[in-house]
């Protein structure tokens, strides 16, 4: 089945940096969305992408849809204690699929 | 914004007994699903559901039914508690239409002791 790739599985970066993550697959997605998960809570949806080269930015957050439609970005500037927590990438591949997830991507940000 | 609510944010049984995880939405979603998260394996889909009384097989539906009599509650339900079934269980929904964004509750974190 469809699988989607994050890595590495755990960044460390110093408060004040950006940071950039992407999302890569074999197959082609319709939709992107990236969620935030912090400890001890369930995913939170931070930007919801539906067109090839769509860029989208929600605050210090900006996420793009890839023009091969197999991959997306996320980039965090400016990070801050708070942007701690998983970064999970999640797509569909059509109209009628489930949705599939990344295993996500743990950044820890130093003050 | 929507929300999900999950009954219980912590939870602890013994191994043998029927466990029930509830989940309840307040956005009139026509689609509710139960997924477990354990490290390393990621958001694993249980069951979903696209209707009242209407149910699907997620990717690893053994040891584990659903009910779904109203529209706005989904129940997980564990018939005969392993500790293999020791996770965070997470309740999500979503809006009828293709690609919508599922929506999470806060999670259960379920002990089989």
């Amino acid at each position: 089945g469809q699988q989607l790739n994050q890595s590495p599985q755990s960044m460390f970066i110093q408060e004040g940096e950006d940071v950039s993550m992407n999302c890569t697959s074999s197959s082609i997605f319709n939709t992107w969305l990236w969620y935030k998960q912090d400890p001890g809570e369930g995913p939170v949806l931070l930007i919801a992408l539906y067109k090839a080269g769509e860029l989208t930015s929600n605050g210090r957050l900006t996420a793009q849809f890839g023009i091969t439609r197999k991959d997306s970005f996320l980039n965090i500037s400016a990070s801050i204690p708070s942007d701690v927590g998983i970064y999970f990438c999640a797509g569909y591949t059509g109209a009628n699929s489930k949705l599939t997830f990344g295993k996500g991507i743990t950044l820890s940000v130093r003050p | 914004d929507v929300k999900v609510t999950q009954s219980s944010r912590y939870l602890v049984k013994r191994t043998g007994e029927k466990v029930f995880l509830e989940c309840v939405q307040d956005m009139d979603h026509e689609n509710m699903f139960w997924y477990r998260q354990d490290p390393g394996l990621g958001l694993r889909l249980i069951y979903f559901s696209y209707d009242v009384k209407m149910k699907e097989k997620g990717d690893i539906p053994e040891g584990y039914s659903v009910s779904r009599e109203k529209k706005e509650r989904f129940s997980l339900i564990l018939e005969s508690a392993s500790t293999n079934q020791t996770s965070m269980y997470l309740c999500a929904s979503s809006s009828t239409g293709p690609s919508q964004p599922q929506h999470f509750g806060d999670g259960t974190r379920l002990s089989i002791l």
